[in-house]
This record gives structure tokens, sequence and C-alpha cells, in this order.
């Protein structure tokens, strides 16, 4: 089945610690996201890649870093210096077949410990 | 700069009543796409209609319908007799054809009770 997939489910981080959330599609789209979802609210834009090799900044993407080495792939980093990671994690990617529509994956929540 | 707004933050109501959620959007681009997604309470946002700017058809799926109206900048999802099933939050997003992203409104919560 063609779909995205996200692990873990759940993952927690000790303070000072850079923890990598796994993000990866089989249905061959050209661009991918990660967006933030905090309790109550809606999603925010952390990082984008439209190309494999190439991404852009979101909205909030201050201690956060991704890669994009693979056109199916595209991890995110929380590195230390995000200083309030606890938060839902979303991936979505979108290809020239979907219409300009992006489908999410399950999500990672992240707590921290 | 791309906008969307949901006025409703919370929307409360009893099975079989009707209720319409509403979007009203912002943009310069005279190309876009407007989108609604659920989000059930397993966190998954799940696709469930797609607009372009240039059909302001309405579209009815089963319960499910929208009103597109370019003269408003609206575009308001509505379901028809409602469900405890249809508890969840609905997003609506805008993409213009000028950029690599979308903008998603904050959502409202829709509940319906028994």
């Amino acid at each position: 089945d063609g779909g995205i997939t996200q692990s873990p489910k759940y993952l927690f981080r000790k303070e000072g610690q850079n923890v990598t959330l796994s993000c990866e599609q089989n249905l061959n789209h050209d661009a991918m996201y990660w967006y933030r979802q905090d309790p109550g609210q809606g999603l925010r834009l952390i990082y984008y890649s439209q190309i494999v090799n190439d991404f852009q900044k979101g909205d909030i993407a201050e201690g956060y870093s991704v890669s994009r080495e693979k056109k199916e792939s595209f991890p995110l980093t929380v590195t230390s210096a995000q200083k309030n990671p606890t938060a839902f994690y979303l991936c979505a990617s979108r290809g020239w077949d979907s219409q300009e529509t992006q489908y999410f994956g399950p999500g990672t929540r992240l707590l921290v410990l | 700069a791309q906008k969307v707004t949901q006025a409703q933050t919370e929307i409360s109501v009893v099975e079989k009543e009707d209720v319409t959620l509403d979007c009203v959007y912002e943009t310069r681009d005279t190309t876009y796409y407007l989108f609604w997604y659920k989000q059930p309470p397993s966190g998954e946002l799940v696709f469930l209609i797609r607009r372009n700017s240039f059909d302001e058809q309405n579209e009815i799926s089963g319960r499910y319908s929208w009103n597109f109206q370019k003269s408003t900048s609206s575009f308001n999802f509505t379901i028809t007799a409602s469900q405890v099933v249809d508890s969840a939050v609905y997003f609506c997003a805008l993409r213009g054809t000028n950029a690599g992203k979308s903008t998603f409104g904050d959502g409202t919560t829709l509940t319906v009770k028994p």
C-alpha cells in the first residue's frame, strides 16, 4: 500500500539531547513537509523540501534541522537548541499526481523527560 | 502573504443537527487551491476535499457539502445530520500557485453529542 509512515509513534527526549523523527513515503512524491502542532492549536510549518537535496525553512525552523538525501525520506532532527520541543509532529508529502494536495502521516508525539 | 481564518474555535451540536464550519481566506494569487482536512483523536490529518480557484461549483459528498464563494473569499463546510463520529478538529488550508507551502487555519473543534 502507498502511504506515509512516521516513526516512532512516541518519542521521549532528555534535556540536551538531539532526537530524530523519521518520515518515509512510497508515493513517489517530490515535495515533503514537517509541521508542528501544539495542544489545541493549528499546524505550523517547520521545514519543507520540494526536491531531493534541497529544503527551505518554514515559519518555526529554529532548533530543528532536516536532510533530503533520498526522495522517499525526510528526517527531522530536534536539536538541544529547541527549548520547548514537546508537541505533535506531522509529516506530509505532495506530488504532481496529487493535484496540489498534501497527504499526511500518522504523526509522532515528542515528550521531554 | 496567505492567510486562513477559522473564526469558530469550538462548536458543539447534538446528533442529527446540521452544522457549518466557516473558512475565510486571503491571497494575492489568482490561481490557488483550498482544502479541508479532518483530524480525529488519533491525530492523523485526513484529506476531505480540494477546490481550485477556477471552480466555484459547490460539491456534495454524502452528508458533507462545501460552498466556495470567491466574492466573499469563503470556503465553508457543512455536515448534514451530524453523527458522533464526525467529532474531530477540522482544518481549512490554502495554497497559492506561487507558494511552495500551504497555510492552515487554526482549526475548528467539532463535538457531536449523542
